[in-house]
């Protein structure tokens, strides 16, 4: 079993949808939650921060932590073409310089005007 | 501010042919990794760097892959012989304490460069 399971995709939704994109995750210790958003043929980029359980919002997106059933969720509102691209979950247990992040597989979503 | 500089961005070996990858951090940024992505998936961590020091390389296949960090700036990843399923793409991020404005602020992101395409045939 792999420690993050993220479903691949792919996921297309018309312009203007809500998009909800999932992970789970089977290590208890991961205490440090993120999103990145990465485009064809580019590096990934962090999109969102959590710490612990809980909420964060900034502006259309939101993102969800729920430690008791080890499952993450990054919610887009209002989504745009632009939102095209493969959005990969990361987790760690430690933050600083000693964090080290283990990825999900990464979900490929299409926005249709 | 700059981010982080690959080069280059695309390669194609033969088998048994060596290659190396080369990687310029965001200035300040003590920490640094290797990743590789294979098509379809996450990226795995092969190495991470604090300044020039060596603190995870648990999933480095030592036999063939090798990276350094001189002067804990720069570094470079090598791979010596190339194999069919090293084709991937080789990413580079880093992150970590860095001054700003004679501050000492640490960063827990991580910035990931364009990463180099490798292709094994």
């Amino acid at each position: 079993q792999k420690e993050v399971e993220q479903d691949p995709g792919p996921l297309s939704v018309p312009e203007g949808a809500i998009v909800s994109l999932n992970c789970t995750y089977s290590n208890s210790a991961f205490q440090y939650f993120m999103w990145y958003r990465q485009y064809s043929r580019k590096g990934p980029e962090l999109l969102m921060y959590t710490y612990s359980s809980g909420n964060k919002e900034d502006g259309r997106f939101t993102a969800q932590v729920d430690k008791s059933s080890k499952y993450i969720s990054l919610f887009i509102r209002d989504s745009q073409p632009s939102d095209s691209a493969t959005y990969l979950c990361a987790m760690s247990v430690n933050t600083g310089t000693a964090s080290k992040l283990t990825f999900g597989t990464g979900t490929r979503l299409q926005v249709t005007l | 501010e700059a981010g982080v500089a690959q080069s280059p961005r695309y390669k194609i070996i033969e088998k048994r042919q060596s290659v190396a990858f080369w990687c310029n951090p965001i200035s300040g940024h003590a920490t640094l990794y290797w990743y590789q992505q294979i098509l379809g998936q996450g990226p795995k961590l092969l190495i991470q760097f604090q300044n020039n020091g060596v603190v995870d390389d648990s999933q480095l296949p030592k036999d063939r892959f090798s990276a350094e960090r001189l002067k804990g700036v720069d570094s470079t990843l090598k791979i010596q012989p190339a194999k069919l399923e090293d084709s991937a793409v080789y990413l580079c991020a880093s992150g970590g304490a860095r001054l700003a404005g004679g501050h000492q602020r640490i960063t827990d992101t991580q910035y990931f460069g364009p990463g180099t395409r490798l292709t094994v045939l």
